[in-house]
């Protein structure tokens, strides 16, 4: 079945630092793929999307790039702030519900 | 416009009751979702919603059930419950077809003693 793989947390960086949290993802055809965020005490709040191969989601500095070939959906910030301190998740839709990774919780430290 | 709305926020109940909350999707918004998170288990889905029709099921017991008003709006049950059933249960809602973004609510949180 559908299943989404993300690395474990928690991710611990200074300020200013680059971020990548990486996900994969097993599928049959080519879902939607979704990266949310869930801060303390709080739902999840959409972060960015990807629809197709090779689309680009971006929101806020994150990115991720949806790669068929590699079925990955990297999440990347050039420079984390205090702020981004949350938990991520990355989920692909299928037959009308999302499918979650384990979520990665990250650490901001000024 | 106003984003997706559960009630209640938060519940305290004892093993053997039952619980209904409840979920107002954004306007428009015809298809709702339910997931259940839980440290050990994540998020999970439970049901999926539209037209008042269930659509898709996740594999949770007959005690969780759900239904879905002409107006959108949505309950979620649970009879006869357990320990294990605290969690967190979120309300997700999207406009109308397959792949579209879920939007989630700010989720209600059970406590089961």
């Amino acid at each position: 079945g559908n299943s989404v793989t993300q690395m474990e947390g928690p991710v611990t960086l200074s300020e200013e630092a680059f971020l990548t949290i990486n996900c994969t993802y097993t599928a049959t055809g080519y879902p939607s793929l979704f990266w949310y965020v869930q801060y303390p005490g709080e739902g999840l709040q959409l972060l960015l999307k990807a629809t197709k191969a090779d689309d680009k989601g971006s929101n806020k500095g994150f990115e991720a790039t949806y790669r068929k070939e590699t079925t990955s959906f990297h999440l990347e910030k050039g420079s984390v702030q205090v702020s981004d301190s949350a938990v991520y998740f990355c989920a692909l839709d299928s037959s009308y519900k999302l499918i979650f990774g384990s979520g990665t919780r990250l650490l901001v430290r000024p | 416009k106003a984003g997706v709305t559960q009630t209640p926020r938060y519940l305290i109940k004892t093993r053997g009751q039952q619980v209904t909350l409840s979920c107002s999707p954004i306007s428009g918004h015809r298809s709702v979702s339910w997931y259940q998170q839980t440290p050990g288990q994540g998020l999970q889905f439970l049901f999926e919603y539209f037209s008042e029709t269930q659509r898709n099921k996740g594999n949770f017991p007959g005690r969780f059930s759900g239904r879905q008003f002409s107006n959108s709006r949505s309950e979620m049950n649970v009879s006869t419950l357990e320990l294990g059933d605290s969690a967190l249960y979120l309300c997700a809602s999207s406009l109308l077809v397959q792949q579209e973004t879920q939007y989630f609510g700010p989720g209600t949180r059970l406590l089961v003693l």
